[in-house]
């Protein structure tokens, strides 16, 4: 089974401008939830999405976006960056919406400049 | 302020020693997991404990759960190199598919 896996692996944007993320789930995962790692920190929740519809949300502003598609994969969209997006953004699926295991792909590093 | 506070936030320590990692909070978690995530990588689940007093086993590692639930521990015994990394831990609270997590501990195992 294929794991999860993120793109671009590394980014850099300037303030202002918009950036879009994307995973694909592990193989038999229908839910995807996406975290913000910033240096030196422990991952915060920015939101899950299960089965196309979005499951919850962290204390994140509009400006933080997503969508899963019906093959679950999903994306996630900044708008107007701003220096301090800049992070270690994490995927990760699971079979389930809460409790269960996380799987996480390698995460996706976004320089603000 | 964390919902789950980790301590100490770095440990460096020789090869054969023994440590304990801390998770805290004032908050009953229904379940807390453990992570290791190494440079450039993301987290990988260690353990999952769930009810309150529980210890797991994983070779050298052991994994505590508080009688409340509130709290929990990590202890590695004759640590080695290859256990550096920033272990994290992370709770669910009841009926809530929201992950809270520790800001995790940095491990270095010096040879």
């Amino acid at each position: 089974e294929t794991g999860v896996t993120q793109s671009p692996t590394h980014l850099i944007k300037t303030r202002g401008q918009q950036v879009t993320l994307r995973c694909s789930s592990q193989s038999g995962h229908n839910t995807v939830s996406w975290y913000q790692q910033a240096l030196g920190q422990g991952p915060q929740f920015i939101f899950q999405y299960y089965r196309e519809e979005e499951n919850g949300r962290g204390n994140f502003p509009p400006r933080f976006s997503g969508l899963q598609f019906p093959n679950y994969s999903s994306e996630l969209n900044v708008n107007a960056l701003e220096l301090d997006d800049s992070a270690l953004y994490l995927c990760a699926s699971s079979f389930r919406t809460g409790g269960g295991e996380l799987f996480f792909g390698e995460g996706s590093r976004l320089t603000v400049l | 302020t964390q919902l789950l506070e980790q301590s100490p936030q770095f440990l460096s320590i020789q090869e054969g020693e023994n440590l304990t990692v801390y998770c805290n909070s004032s908050s009953v978690f229904s379940s807390l997991q453990w992570y290791r995530q190494e440079p450039g990588e993301g987290p990988v689940l260690l353990v999952t404990v769930v009810t309150g007093g529980e210890v797991k086993k994983l070779k050298r590692l052991t994994f505590q759960f508080g009688d409340a639930r509130k709290d929990s521990s990590l202890h590695i015994t004759a640590a080695q190199p290859g256990d550096t990394g920033l272990y994290l831990c992370a709770g669910y609270m009841d009926s809530n598919y929201q992950l809270i997590w520790g800001a995790g501990t940095k491990l270095i195992i010096k040879p």
